[in-house]
């Protein structure tokens, strides 16, 4: 089972930023926290992880709290080609568990 | 870099036969998993494959097995077709090095419908 919680569905208006929340409450030490997202029947396409500390790269901002158990996927200017499912994984030395993900539509 | 690449990307097969899809992972990349996706049970893990040595394996039945050749490349096989078998079947490569910040990088997949 996967172990993060998140919303079924979002709505965010383009050019505005898209913040996503992460559960994972059940978060070991040495596990990471994986972003992936799935434009439809596509393969899923790798975003953003991190461990504790914040990160940023140029698709996206990974923000983790302090006790680790939440996180927060940001994309700082939405488009209509983000919209897609988003993933939230947390992994160890284990495969890749997907959950159902948060369905993000950007709305024109 | 070239990405994952699957092939072939649809397949359309009947009931009792067996398919081969086939997977060519990054350059450089020597672990290769396996991933089936259906709207009923969204994406699962079917197996992991590393240096020709199968080193993950998923809750699938034995019809569905897999082997990677020695430069990398991955197949899987799925014997006696069902119509439940039909899906997207994805297929995804890392470097294999330490499995926790490993980053998968996914192929487009292979669509296989099952009549």
């Amino acid at each position: 089972d996967a172990k993060t919680t998140q919303p079924t569905s979002m709505d965010c208006a383009e050019g505005r930023a898209a913040n996503l929340p992460c559960n994972h409450s059940t978060i070991s030490g040495n596990e990471y926290v994986y972003w992936y997202r799935q434009i439809h029947s596509q393969g899923p396409q790798y975003i953003i992880h991190g461990l504790k500390n914040n990160e940023t790269n140029e698709m996206a901002s990974l923000i983790i709290t302090e006790d680790r158990k939440s996180s927060t996927l940001i994309l700082p200017h939405a488009t209509l080609r983000d919209t897609a499912v988003y993933y939230c994984i947390v992994k160890g030395n284990t495969p890749l568990v997907f959950g159902k993900g948060t369905r993000l539509s950007v709305i024109a | 870099k070239a990405g994952v690449t699957q092939t072939p990307r649809y397949l359309i097969k009947t009931r009792g036969q067996q398919v081969t899809l086939s997977c060519s992972p990054i350059s450089g990349h020597r672990s290769v998993s396996w991933y089936q996706q259906t709207p009923g049970q969204g994406l699962q893990f079917l197996f992991e494959y590393f240096s020709e040595t199968q080193r993950n394996k998923g809750n699938f039945p034995g019809r569905f097995s897999g082997r990677q050749f020695s430069n990398s490349r991955s197949e899987m096989n799925v014997s006696t077709l069902e119509l439940g078998d039909s899906a997207l079947y994805l297929c995804a490569s890392t470097a294999g090095v330490a499995a926790s910040t490993d980053t998968q990088y996914f192929g487009p997949g292979t669509r296989l419908t099952v009549l």
